[in-house]
């Protein structure tokens, strides 16, 4: 398997741009998790689905984030529009529901630059 | 609520000794999991090691293991023959067995090794 997949890598844009991070889970799991890294702030956690159903977006900052789960293959985050302290990597995570092996998975991450 | 505390955010340890690193948790849920997980200098989280609420024995894998203590809600880790490798963020979790399934993570502990 190839893991979890997350585009861009990095991103780079400009204050009131529209953003947009993609998530391809791992094939078969069913729970799937945004995280924000910053430095002053540490691992946040954003929003999470089980079964493309969101269960708890508490953690999103403010309504210029959403989130979407069109499918069980695919997630977006989207910031609309960014600012500079939206800058931080963005993590998506990926795991089974239930049972033993619940590990999460997590992507590579999105090093995002708002300047 | 479920709660996640690392009490120490950084630790130094010498090549080759041993260094635990300690978490607490707070639950009133009878039924969960608990991991570590290690975030080297790269950002890729990987899974370091597990633990099931309902095993009374601790985990282990290879030089990794744990101090599972239920009643007293804590979980550390401990590291054996420290490697050069090992210098990273160490981050525990919880996930709920049941119900949301939440996930929630610790805030880190840096742990570095010196030569």
């Amino acid at each position: 398997d190839a893991g979890v997949i997350q585009s861009p890598r990095h991103e780079v844009t400009e204050m009131g741009q529209e953003v947009t991070l993609r998530c391809k889970p791992i094939s078969g799991h069913n729970s799937l998790f945004w995280y924000r890294q910053t430095m002053m702030r540490g691992l946040e956690l954003l929003i999470y689905f089980n079964n493309n159903v969101p269960i708890d977006d508490s953690g999103m900052p403010e309504d210029r984030f959403s989130a979407k789960m069109p499918n069980a293959s695919f997630s977006t985050l989207k910031i609309q529009p960014s600012e500079p302290r939206d800058s931080a990597v963005y993590f998506c995570a990926s795991s089974l529901l239930a049972g033993a092996y619940n590990e999460q998975f997590f992507g590579p991450g999105t090093r995002l630059t708002v300047l | 609520a479920q709660t996640v505390t690392q009490s120490q955010p950084e630790m130094s340890v010498q090549e080759a000794e041993t260094v635990t690193l300690s978490c607490t948790y707070d639950t009133s849920e009878s039924d969960y999991y608990l991991f570590w997980y290690k975030q080297p200098p790269s950002r890729q989280m990987i899974l370091v090691i597990r633990q099931e609420a309902y095993k009374q024995q601790n985990a282990t894998e290879n030089r990794f293991s744990v101090n599972f203590q239920k009643a007293a809600k804590s979980f550390s880790l401990k590291i054996s023959d420290s490697q050069l490798g090992d210098a990273a963020m160490y981050f525990c979790a919880y996930r709920s067995a049941s119900g949301t399934y939440k996930y929630i993570f610790g805030t880190g502990t840096r742990l570095k090794v010196l030569a």
